[in-house]
């Protein structure tokens, strides 16, 4: 049972640059989220999702898109990568409870 | 926007004393869950306390909530060296489906 992983763990990307991470829960939670976190700042709600089939926009959602074909899986899209994006992203899930669950981030730099 | 922050923003004790933190918010809640954050990790759920509890325990933790003065504090007692890390806490918004997070209070455990 690995809980919330996600791939990469590390990325460097030139502005203007496209990449996808995934996000993977094994544990049938119909919620998934994606937030950024900054130095010093709490985590801020890129996009959710309350199902499969399903993404809602959060606080933060311009320059990223997302998906979630498959229940297990949630995907966080950045089209045209700007510096501005360099920060650490963390997925979550969520079950009938209300905690959610962390994975372990993603180290994203744009130079 | 931030709903909950926590203060202080950083905490510096020694091994063996108590940690309090707070953590206050602005619209009415059903309930506040606290975090923990290792450094470079992804955050671990602690404690969830519903809006019609007053305190909750979990081990050496303590939380309180007052509705009226829409505040939560945390306590730990007889801190250790493994509970060095930054504490966040997180209140729903509308629906239950996404958190609302503060800041966080980073805490210092000195041997």
């Amino acid at each position: 049972n690995a809980g919330v992983t996600q791939t990469p763990k590390f990325r460097v990307l030139k502005t203007g640059q496209s990449m996808t991470l995934l996000c993977a829960q094994d544990m049938n939670h119909e919620y998934m989220y994606w937030y950024r976190q900054d130095p010093g700042m709490g985590l801020r709600l890129i996009h959710y999702s309350v199902g499969e089939g399903t993404t809602a926009k959060g606080e933060v959602p311009d320059g990223y898109n997302v998906s979630r074909l498959k229940k297990q899986n949630f995907l966080l899209g950045l089209e045209s990568a700007a510096p501005s994006q360099t920060s650490v992203y963390f997925c979550a899930s969520r079950g009938i409870t209300y905690e959610q669950y962390f994975g372990p981030g993603t180290r994203l730099t744009v130079t | 926007s931030q709903q909950g922050e926590e203060d202080p923003q950083a905490l510096s004790i020694q091994e063996g004393e108590n940690a309090t933190m707070n953590c206050s918010y602005k619209t009415s809640i059903n309930n506040l869950q606290w975090y923990r954050q290792n450094s470079g990790r992804g955050l671990v759920h602690l404690i969830l306390i519903r809006s019609n509890e007053r305190e909750k325990h979990s081990g050496r933790l303590r939380v309180t909530l007052d509705t009226s003065k829409k505040s939560s504090s945390l306590l730990i007692t007889a801190s250790r060296a493994a509970d060095t890390a930054s504490y966040f806490c997180a209140t729903p918004l509308d629906s239950n489906y996404q958190l609302i997070w503060g800041a966080g209070t980073k805490l210092i455990i000195k041997p």
